[in-house]
């Protein structure tokens, strides 16, 4: 996990809230991912930024924003409109390969 | 999208023991990864191979590539009680930078 945190661990939402989940990297590294994980799946793409104020939708962006105003920042925001937000969030960076992790979000929908 | 496939979906075997994981995938790739998950936590980066590379080293980890059949093991020797996790191989997203492509993962269990 070392050089990448989320926050918080553990969350919990009331259905039609948005709610941020931080993640934050001290590795100097110029893209960040954000990924989702449903309980016996792999992990899938939501978005990425490969630098400063650029970023790209990934496989499952819908319901999703994010921003990278900061090259050692990128929050990912769950909307009101995610239908089935209930996952684990990982968030990962990377100066090429491979990619380094933080420790994820659980998120719950209430 | 999901483009690696591992197999078995579980193992368990004893302290010791080798432990092989399969992956496919489908399209072409760069080079392949093997990456850990101990529950609920984030995943831990193993070992990556090039799609110009047949196998690779690491410790007790053995990988192979065999790219004319799009697929991959990971050969854990003598394994502990520690190498109980979910493992996932990865393979890169053309066309998405450094982005990956994941398969559903093997979960190995391995008892004492």
């Amino acid at each position: 996990d070392g050089g990448i945190t989320q926050s918080p661990k553990y969350l919990f939402r009331k259905e039609g809230q948005n709610v941020t989940l931080s993640c934050e990297q001290n590795l100097n590294h110029d893209a960040m991912y954000w990924y989702r994980q449903d309980p016996g799946q792999g992990l899938r793409l939501i978005y990425y930024s490969q630098i400063v104020n650029d970023f790209q939708k990934g496989d499952i962006a819908e319901g999703y924003s994010v921003s990278r105003e900061k090259k050692e920042s990128f929050p990912l925001t769950v909307t009101s409109a995610q239908k089935n937000p209930t996952a684990f969030y990982l968030c990962a960076s990377s100066g090429g390969l491979p990619q380094f992790f933080g420790p994820g979000t659980r998120l719950t929908v209430l | 999208s999901q483009q690696g496939e591992e197999d078995p979906q579980a193992l368990s075997i004893q302290e010791g023991e080798n432990a092989t994981m399969n992956c496919s995938y489908k399209t072409s790739i760069n080079n392949l990864q093997w990456y850990r998950q101990n529950s609920g936590r984030g995943l831990v980066h193993l070992i990556l191979i090039r799609s110009n590379e047949r196998e690779k080293h690491s410790g007790r980890l053995r990988v192979t590539l065999d790219t004319s059949k799009k697929s991959s093991s990971l050969l854990i020797t003598a394994s502990r009680a520690a190498d109980t996790a979910s493992y996932f191989c990865a393979t890169d997203a053309r066309n998405s930078g450094y982005a990956l492509n994941f398969g559903k993962g093997t979960s190995l269990l391995v008892t004492p």
